[in-house]
């Protein structure tokens, strides 16, 4: 079957770094997404990767490992705005989006 | 405009209720993909439009869901009889490419939460 794996939950302190893991087993791939998701609002792109190494964004990088099946999603300089769940999605053979149930992140002052 | 939109925001309805949730996605975006989300979880596809050709439904989870988009912009999706195991946040999304070689960028809709009673 196809899976992918995140913590449930983690706790961060504000200005730190924190960086979310993600491991997949789908049926091909053709790509790894991470989205951000405030409680009661739509998921929001943050990064792609379908290339092995690091995409850096500002504050947010992302690294993919394709023979590994593994990600990261790295924040800096935390901010308590950062407080959400992120979401890593896989695109599968069929290109059919297989998601995670995502990891919800704690921002503490 | 410039988002997706979806209406119903609140939906609340007694068990065995029909219930029509709308989504009207960017404009020019070809793809448009439902999603059901429970608390705590992950989107679970549901299903899946090219224009107004419904080219995936295998993730609708009963023949009480049904899904529309007669014309290639607007999606409504109908669940009849609603269940309590219905009662969820409904997501709708779109992208500007086609899912055949899907690596576009998702942009979703604030989503329908449906609480069946």
């Amino acid at each position: 079957g196809q899976n992918i794996d995140q913590p449930t939950e983690m706790t961060a302190t504000e200005g730190a770094i924190v960086q979310i893991n993600c491991t997949y087993q789908t049926s091909g791939f053709n790509g790894l997404f991470w989205y951000q998701q405030h409680a009661g609002e739509a998921p929001t792109f943050l990064s792609y990767n379908v290339l092995d190494g690091l995409e850096e964004k500002g504050r947010f990088s992302s690294f993919l490992s394709r023979s590994k099946g593994y990600s990261y999603l790295l924040l800096k300089e935390l901010q308590m705005k950062d407080s959400a769940s992120y979401l890593c999605a896989v695109t599968d053979s069929n290109y059919q989006l297989i998601w995670g149930a995502g990891t919800k992140l704690i921002i503490k002052p | 405009g410039a988002g997706v939109s979806q209406s119903p925001r609140y939906k609340v309805a007694k068990r065995g209720q029909d219930v029509a949730l709308r989504c009207d996605p960017i404009s020019g975006h070809v793809s448009l993909f439902w999603y059901q989300q429970a608390l705590g979880q992950g989107p679970e596809f549901l299903t899946y439009f090219q224009n107004e050709a419904q080219l995936d439904k295998s993730g609708l989870p009963s023949d009480r869901f049904f899904a529309e988009r007669p014309e290639g912009s607007v999606s409504t999706l109908k669940i009849q009889r609603t269940q309590q195991e219905d009662s969820a946040v409904y997501l709708c999304a779109s992208s500007l490419v086609e899912s055949g070689g899907f690596t576009g960028e998702l942009f979703f809709g604030e989503g329908s939460r449906l609480t069946v009673l």
